[in-house]
């Protein structure tokens, strides 16, 4: 099974910062048919179902705010909220779909300073 | 717009069995793999089980295989979670979910199972 490592567990922000979070990956989500990484974030607000950010890495779903932004290739991978508004404290993960079974990291909860 | 409302959840004691519903609306269902996720009190997430649009493939993670079955009725627009052999660590939300290039866009608002005696 692919292994999720997901850094940090949570994350203490102010209104304006800019954060990072990071997956990484036990082997390559890089498909070498379609060098599509198989990727996707997620965000779940308290006491809601999550919401898809992003997938295939770094393709911004319909509807999401371009602060919100994924990188990375192969085994790492980022997401990077700059301007962190109030609206965005919730818990943050990340779904590995290359291979079943599906894993998702472990979360990182974030709030405000 | 696309909706899946989940049912059929509740308290069960251990070793007992319960069938979960997820009926759609919004897409064509027929044409779309569909998953259960879970997730435990103040827990993460955890992904279960997939089927292919057509019920050709299924998946399951190893914490439910042998105990829990997916399916789904394309005439209804329903996918199913049938689960044997419940546990305690069985507790959790569990989610419907729309697969979307592989990944998941759109969940359902979820369902309680409680395992406890």
């Amino acid at each position: 099974d692919i292994v999720m490592t997901q850094s940090p567990f949570s994350l203490a922000v102010s209104e304006g910062e800019m954060v990072t979070i990071n997956c990484k990956s036990s082997q390559s989500l890089l498909s070498s048919g379609n060098q599509k990484n198989y990727l996707a974030w997620y965000q779940q607000k308290p006491g809601q179902s999550p919401k898809l950010l992003i997938y295939y890495a770094s393709t911004r779903q319909s509807g999401v705010p371009d602060r919100f932004i994924g990188s990375g290739s192969g085994t790492d991978f980022t997401l990077t909220i700059s301007d962190v508004q109030a609206e965005d404290l919730a818990d943050y993960y990340c779904l590995q779909h290359y291979s079943s079974p599906y894993t998702f990291g472990a979360g990182t909860k974030l709030e405000l300073k | 717009e696309v909706q899946l409302v989940e049912s059929g959840g509740g308290l069960v004691k251990p070793g007992s069995s319960l069938k979960l519903s997820c009926v759609a609306s919004g897409f064509t269902f027929s044409s779309y793999g569909m998953h259960w996720i879970r997730q435990a009190p103040k827990k993460g997430l955890e992904w279960i089980a997939l089927i292919y649009y057509d019920s050709s493939n299924k998946f399951y993670s190893d914490s439910v295989k042998g105990r829990f079955t997916i399916s789904r009725d394309n005439s209804k627009n329903t996918l199913y979670l049938e689960m044997n052999s419940l546990r305690s660590e069985d507790t959790a939300m569990y989610y419907c979910a729309k697969s979307f290039s592989g990944s998941v866009d759109y969940w359902g608002q979820g369902v309680m199972v409680t395992v406890s005696s």
